[in-house]
């Protein structure tokens, strides 16, 4: 079955621990990206990767790190979190399937920094 | 600046009615448009249109793109209330992989 896995779903922590949130892909695909979802603001685009390390920013890429190591795997790291990083996070990858353009989202990670 | 506007916000129709969401952008380069469908989860892919591929249809939804006025909409016919949920836009501007989405369209099917 075609997927995006994120781990962890939730996660809370405090200020200043690093932390890292896995996104992992099994449709070979190429794209990844990474976006946060507030209320009124919408989704937002954070960083994307075309390929294997190839990775450039979105929007709002301030206080993020991310990596493309291998093409199934694009982490999200937050090197030194602050509360304004509380969001809903989406790990998203996209490509052709079966000669037809698909993209698929993760399920989300719910990020409280305290 | 890049910018994607959907209209309008919200929306509530009965069950059987066709909707019309309306998405426009500004961008440099413009290369494709994408839609989706957001319920209560994570985002789920719809359509995407370029320059080559204008117009796309899967069974009641429906989406054109019009380059000339810098817009596209997303039709959809004999609702549902399982079609309750936000429609989200985006665009790809230039040779990127960025995506810059509007702020949504939140659609209500009252049974």
């Amino acid at each position: 079955e075609a997927q995006v896995t994120q781990n962890p779903r939730y996660l809370i922590t405090v200020t200043g621990k690093k932390l890292t949130v896995t996104c992992s892909q099994n449709m070979n695909h190429e794209y990844m990206s990474w976006y946060r979802q507030d209320p009124g603001l919408g989704l937002r685009q954070i960083y994307y990767s075309m390929n294997v390390e190839v990775t450039d920013k979105g929007d709002v890429p301030e206080g993020y790190k991310v990596s493309r190591k291998e093409k199934r795997n694009f982490p999200l790291i937050l090197e030194s979190p602050s509360p304004n990083q509380t969001s809903l996070y989406f790990c998203a990858s996209r490509g052709r399937l079966a000669g037809r353009e698909t993209q698929y989202f993760g399920p989300g990670t719910r990020l409280l920094v305290l | 600046e890049d910018k994607v506007v959907q209209s309008p916000l919200s929306l509530v129709v009965h069950e059987g009615d066709t909707v019309t969401l309306n998405c426009s952008y500004e961008v440099t380069n413009f290369r494709s448009l994408l839609w989706y469908k957001q319920e209560k989860k994570a985002p789920t892919f719809l359509f995407m249109l370029t320059s080559s591929g204008i117009e796309k249809k899967s069974g009641r939804l429906s989406s054109i793109l019009d380059k000339k006025e810098l817009s596209s909409i997303l039709n959809i016919t004999a609702t549902q209330t399982g079609d309750s949920a936000i429609y989200l836009c985006a665009v790809t501007p230039g040779n990127t992989g960025k995506l810059i989405f509007g702020q949504g369209t939140t659609l209500q099917v009252k049974p």
